[in-house]
This record gives C-alpha cells, structure tokens and sequence, in this order.
C-alpha cells in the first residue's frame, strides 16, 4: 500500500532558487527518509528524520517533520542545475526494516 | 562505501523466458529488497529477505520469486516473462533491524519483455 505522498508532482526552478518538496503519509511511522534518483539510475539516500526529530540539516538540505500533521517537507537551498532529479520520500513504520515509497517529485532546476 | 551491484543494466528478453536478475552486496547487509519501478507508480516492493534463506513477500509477489542462499547475494526470478513485467528493476540493501535502516540501491536493471 502507498504510505508517503509527494507534493507537488513536479516542480521547476530556476537556479540558484530554493526548492520545497511536501511529504504526506497516513499512519504512525519510526522514521522518514528522502532518496534523489538521477535519470535512469538508482536511488540514493539523502537524509533520515525519526519521529521524535522536528527538523534535521545537512549541506543545503533542512527536513522538517510534523507527526501531528503526518507530513515531512524538504527544503533545498540555493539549488543547482545538478539537483535535477526525482525525490521520493520513504517510511518506516514496521519491525522488518521495510519501507514504502511515494511516487516521487520531479524537480527541475534550470541554468 | 557500500557497494551494491546488479548484474545486468539492459536486459531484453522473450515472452515464457525464465529470468534471472542478480544482486550483489558487500556491506554484510542483513536486508535485501527488490524493487519495480514504474512510470506513475513509484517503487513497488516485490520481495525482501532479512537473513539467508529468509524471504517474505512485498506488495506485488505474483510472477516472481526470489532466492537467498547466500547473505551477499539476492536473485529475482522471473518464471515466465510476461509483456507486462517490463520495468525498471531495483535491487537495495540495508543494515539489520534495530540500526538506521537507510537503503542502498544498485543502479537498477531495465527489463524489457518482447
């Protein structure tokens, strides 16, 4: 079943603007993850925020996570023509280590 | 730096054609997952094993089956190709239960069934 759900679909920007992903889920979760997918390559991971965090940092990432709300957000920051990729959040809400991913936003980032 | 490899990045096959997709990890991984990945659809969860000769079914199991005789090593099998099993395989590991379970993804295997 899809837990997390990304908001918007798609986005484009132009360089050097900052870029807000929404994150959405339904039930409880132990963490929530964001993965950067470049075209027709795997995913790779970003940043890991546990539901007893609110805000996380790292480079020109910052995550924010509302439990309350059932909602994460991603913020990236001066962005670059590099960060042109999907992003997929991801949440853990069992014992096997499983998660389950959204479909993921498309970011654009124009030169 | 963890490394996760599949052994094929294009592969082309024929309907009723049995196939093999092959993942390799060398982090000591205790969890292994396949993937599908489709236009509008995200990432599916096939199936996924938590120890060798371990496995437990994902979201959509039906069409495949996997094998884990070895912790490195964790093979998606696909019976009987069918058309409607074209897709973007993705292979991905993970640390034991209990530590932060980020994954980490092979670079994928692009399937298609003629």
């Amino acid at each position: 079943s899809q837990q997390g759900e990304e908001d918007p679909q798609a986005l484009s920007i132009q360089e050097g603007e900052n870029a807000t992903m929404n994150c959405s889920y339904k039930t409880s979760i132990n963490n929530l993850q964001w993965y950067r997918q470049n075209s027709g390559r795997g995913l790779v991971h970003l940043i890991l925020i546990r539901s007893n965090e609110r805000e996380k940092h790292s480079g020109r990432l910052r995550v924010t996570l509302d439990t309350s709300k059932k909602s994460s957000s991603l913020l990236i920051t001066a962005s670059r023509a590099a960060d042109t990729a999907s992003y997929f959040c991801a949440t853990d809400a069992g014992a096997n280590s499983k998660l389950t991913f959204g479909k993921g936003i498309t970011l654009s980032v124009r030169p | 730096d963890v490394k996760v490899t599949q052994s094929s990045r294009y592969l082309v096959k024929r309907t009723g054609e049995k196939v093999f997709l092959e993942c390799v990890q060398d982090m000591d991984h205790e969890n292994m997952f396949w993937y599908r990945q489709d236009p509008g659809l995200g990432l599916r969860l096939i199936y996924f094993s938590y120890d060798v000769k371990m496995k437990e079914k994902g979201d959509i199991p039906e069409g495949y089956s996997v094998s884990r005789e070895k912790k490195e090593r964790f093979s998606l099998i696909l019976e009987s190709a069918s058309t409607n099993q074209t897709s973007m395989y993705l292979c991905a590991s993970s640390f034991h239960r209990g530590f932060s379970n980020e994954q980490f993804f092979g670079p994928g295997t692009r399937l298609t069934v003629l």
